[in-house]
């Protein structure tokens, strides 16, 4: 059984284009993640969400809207995609927002064309 | 402001030799602090973590870390490295006041060497 799964797991698009991604876990866990890993391997965290709440939002463009139906998903969708935006999207989640272990999704690697 | 850095972008060990791979880190609290490792094309899976219990902390696949306060390290050691080792690793540090939000350091590529 995956803890925390993502789909799609690969993405080609144009640029323009609007685009989402899923994010589920089956661990119980009451906050989930968003993160993006650059060309050079450096992640950084988008988004955070705490029972279905925004808690972390970095300074991310307002083309990223993530959205949480429920505590075990968090989408994110992007509108009019740039090339910047190709990366690895990586969804995780912990028990709580506290300094404790996150557990990661085998990312989304999106490139924009 | 709480950061990692890792001294090495990349660290070459041959197969059965010990890998050291180095984090320093900055931060006001007491840290929170993590290591995790990357497969090629695949997600992070959690290594070790310290939260202010024991200063030397054993992870999974034989790795382990050591918390020095004096001189602000956490760095990764194992004492013979496997070939599945081969991975990129990241020291991660945990803001306790920011929800929990994961600062992550450059990463160190590990190759093993036959």
């Amino acid at each position: 059984d995956t803890a925390v799964s993502q789909t799609p797991k690969y993405l080609v698009t144009q640029m323009g284009n609007d685009k989402s991604i899923k994010c589920e876990q089956n661990l119980g866990h009451d906050t989930m993640y968003w993160y993006k890993q650059d060309s050079k391997k450096f992640l950084k965290i988008m988004f955070s969400y705490n029972n279905k709440e925004l808690i972390i939002n970095e300074t991310v463009p307002n083309r990223f809207s993530p959205k949480s139906p429920d505590k075990a998903h968090l989408n994110l969708h992007i509108n009019s995609l740039e090339l910047g935006d190709s990366a690895v999207y990586f969804c995780a989640s912990s028990p709580s927002g506290g300094p404790v272990s996150q557990y990661f999704g085998p990312g989304t690697r999106l490139l924009v064309l | 402001a709480q950061s990692v850095t890792q001294l090495d972008s990349h660290v070459s060990v041959s197969e059965g030799t010990p890998v050291l791979l180095r984090c320093n880190y900055s931060s006001s609290y007491s840290p929170s602090l993590f290591w995790y490792v990357q497969h090629p094309n695949k997600g992070l899976q959690l290594l070790l973590k310290y939260t202010s219990a024991a200063t030397l902390v054993k992870g999974i696949n034989g790795f382990e870390a050591e918390f020095k306060k004096s001189e602000t390290s956490f760095h990764l050691t194992k004492p013979s490295a496997h070939m599945s080792d081969a991975a990129e690793y990241f020291c991660v540090v945990s803001l306790y006041n920011q929800g929990g939000k994961l600062i992550f350091g450059q990463g160190t590529e590990l190759s093993v060497k036959p």
